[in-house]
């Protein structure tokens, strides 16, 4: 079984600050992580995602993730905010056994960017 | 590439009726599609895994009378909600995973939201 925690159902940043979206697993297997995007009415764009490997993955937009087992995390960052970061932020965990398994979402974090 | 067309993008009807919301990738063959359900302001839940040529496998909780699932070729997935009611209201999103990818990599539709009346 797994589940995926999202500390925060809103985050507001000022633009340039650092943005941190928290985000704790449970996974009794090793588990691929993802962070995805979601701007209104539109389907999830793929942040970044880690597998195995380096435990500090970077993505797109500028956006980064550390993998940390002992602390069961996988926490986002951004060192600096963007108007258009402004979106909704899921955690999902899956499976790593190889083959194609439905992920398990957070609640979502909602990122408000401040002028 | 890696793209995921999802019609309709809205659709209303009226209860009692059946809605089929369908999922293609275009630049790529996908042996398993995925279904989830979004609720407003929550999260997605899984609802189905769609395998290309085989029976779907639904998530506990899921009616599988009522959620026809239809994975003809490795490009089109069908979710056919049946003698829909104001509870199935929601925004469905289908996800398509890269045959033979790595990762569990998918990639998502931009979703239906079905409003029923």
């Amino acid at each position: 079984a797994q589940s995926v925690t999202q500390l925060g159902s809103h985050v507001s940043v000022s633009e340039g600050a650092l943005v941190l979206l928290r985000c704790n697993y449970s996974s009794s297997v090793p588990p691929y992580l993802f962070w995805y995007v979601q701007y209104p009415n539109q389907g999830l764009q793929l942040l970044l995602k880690y597998t195995t490997g380096a435990t500090l993955v970077k993505g797109i937009n500028g956006f980064e993730a550390e993998f940390k087992k002992s602390e069961t995390s996988f926490h986002l960052t951004k060192p600096s905010a963007h108007m258009s970061d402004a979106a909704e932020y899921f955690c999902a965990v899956s499976g790593s056994g190889g083959g194609a398994d439905g992920l398990t979402f957070g609640k979502g974090t909602h990122l408000i960017i401040q002028p | 590439g890696a793209v995921v067309s999802q019609h309709p993008s809205w659709v209303i009807c009226k209860s009692g009726t059946s809605v089929k919301i369908e999922c293609r990738s275009l630049d790529f063959q996908a042996t398993t599609m995925f279904w989830y359900r979004q609720f407003p302001k929550q999260s997605l839940m899984l609802m189905a895994t769609s395998n290309e040529g085989s029976k779907a496998t639904y998530e506990q909780g899921v009616e599988k009378d009522k959620f026809l699932i239809n994975h003809a070729s490795l490009t089109l997935s069908t979710l056919t909600v049946t003698s829909a009611h104001p509870e199935d209201s929601s925004f469905y999103i289908c996800s398509a995973g890269l045959a033979g990818g790595r990762g569990n990599i998918q990639y998502f539709g931009a979703g239906t939201r079905l409003s029923v009346l």
